[in-house]
C-alpha cells in the first residue's frame, strides 16, 4: 500500500551542487506534480506532468527541471542549487487530468541548501 | 487569479470542544474549494471538497465545511475535537484562470489539548 514514494527524505547541499529528487507512484495515475512548501506560503506548484514524456511549468519553475520517463516515475532536478531552494518538496499524483481535485501526496523531502 | 486566505496561523482547542479553522476565498465565478490535512512528517491528505450543491460538505474523519457565498468563506469544522486531530490544515481553491492549478493557503496549525 505504498501510494506515492519520495526519496531521499532529507538532503543537505552546498550552493552550486546538483541533485535529483525521485518520486514514484503505484496507483496507475496519469497526472503527477512537484510542489514546494515554504513557511507561511502554503504549497506552490513547480511542475506538472499529464503523462509520460509531457511536462508543464507551474507557478515557480525557475531553477528546476523535471523528467517523466514512464507512468510511475517523475523526478525533479536542481542543476545548481541555491539557498532560495531550501524548502520541503512534495510529489503528488492524481487520476485523470490537471483539474482533478483529489491529490495523493508523498511524505516529502526536506532540502537545505547552504 | 483565484486565491484563499487562512487568517489564523494557529488554533488551540481543548479535546471534546468544537473546532473551527477559517478560510476565505477570492474567485471570479463559481469557487471550487478544498481542505487538506498534513500530519507530522507526512504528505497532505484530502479531507473534503465543495464544487456545487449543499453548503455543508461532509468529509473524512468527522470533519465538515460550510460554504458561505455572502461571506466568501469556507470554514472547516468538527463538533468534538480529538487530540489526534492536531495537524496542519490547508484550504485550497482551483484556479480556473490558470490551468486549473490548486492554490493553497498558508496553512493553520491546529493543536488539540487533552
Amino acid at each position: 500500500n505504498a501510494g506515492v514514494t519520495q526519496t531521499p527524505k532529507f538532503q543537505v547541499l552546498k550552493t552550486g551542487q546538483s541533485m535529483t529528487l525521485q518520486c514514484a507512484q503505484d496507483m496507475n495515475h496519469n497526472s503527477m506534480y512537484w510542489y514546494r512548501q515554504d513557511p507561511g506560503m502554503g504549497l506552490r506548484l513547480i511542475y506538472y506532468s499529464a503523462s509520460e514524456g509531457t511536462t508543464d511549468k507551474g507557478e515557480v519553475p525557475n531553477g528546476y527541471n523535471v523528467s517523466r520517463l514512464n507512468k510511475r516515475e517523475f523526478s525533479l532536478r536542481l542543476e545548481s542549487a541555491a539557498p532560495s531552494q531550501t524548502s520541503v518538496y512534495f510529489c503528488a499524483s492524481s487520476e485523470g487530468g490537471r483539474t482533478n481535485e483529489k491529490l495523493f501526496f508523498g511524505s516529502g523531502t526536506q532540502l537545505s541548501v547552504l | 487569479a483565484q486565491s484563499v486566505a487562512q487568517p489564523e496561523d494557529q488554533v488551540n482547542v481543548a479535546e471534546g470542544n468544537p473546532l473551527t479553522v477559517k478560510c476565505t476565498y477570492s474567485v471570479s465565478g463559481n469557487p471550487y474549494l478544498f481542505w487538506y490535512v498534513q500530519y507530522p512528517n507526512r504528505g497532505l491528505q484530502f479531507l473534503l471538497k465543495y464544487i456545487t450543491g449543499d453548503n455543508l460538505v461532509k468529509g473524512s474523519y468527522g470533519f465538515e465545511a460550510e460554504f458561505n457565498k455572502s461571506q466568501t468563506s469556507f470554514h472547516l469544522k468538527k463538533p468534538s475535537a480529538l487530540v489526534s486531530d492536531s495537524a496542519l490544515y490547508f484550504c485550497a481553491v482551483r484556479d480556473i484562470g490558470n490551468n486549473n492549478d490548486m492554490r493553497f493557503g498558508a496553512g493553520t496549525r491546529l493543536t488539540v489539548k487533552p
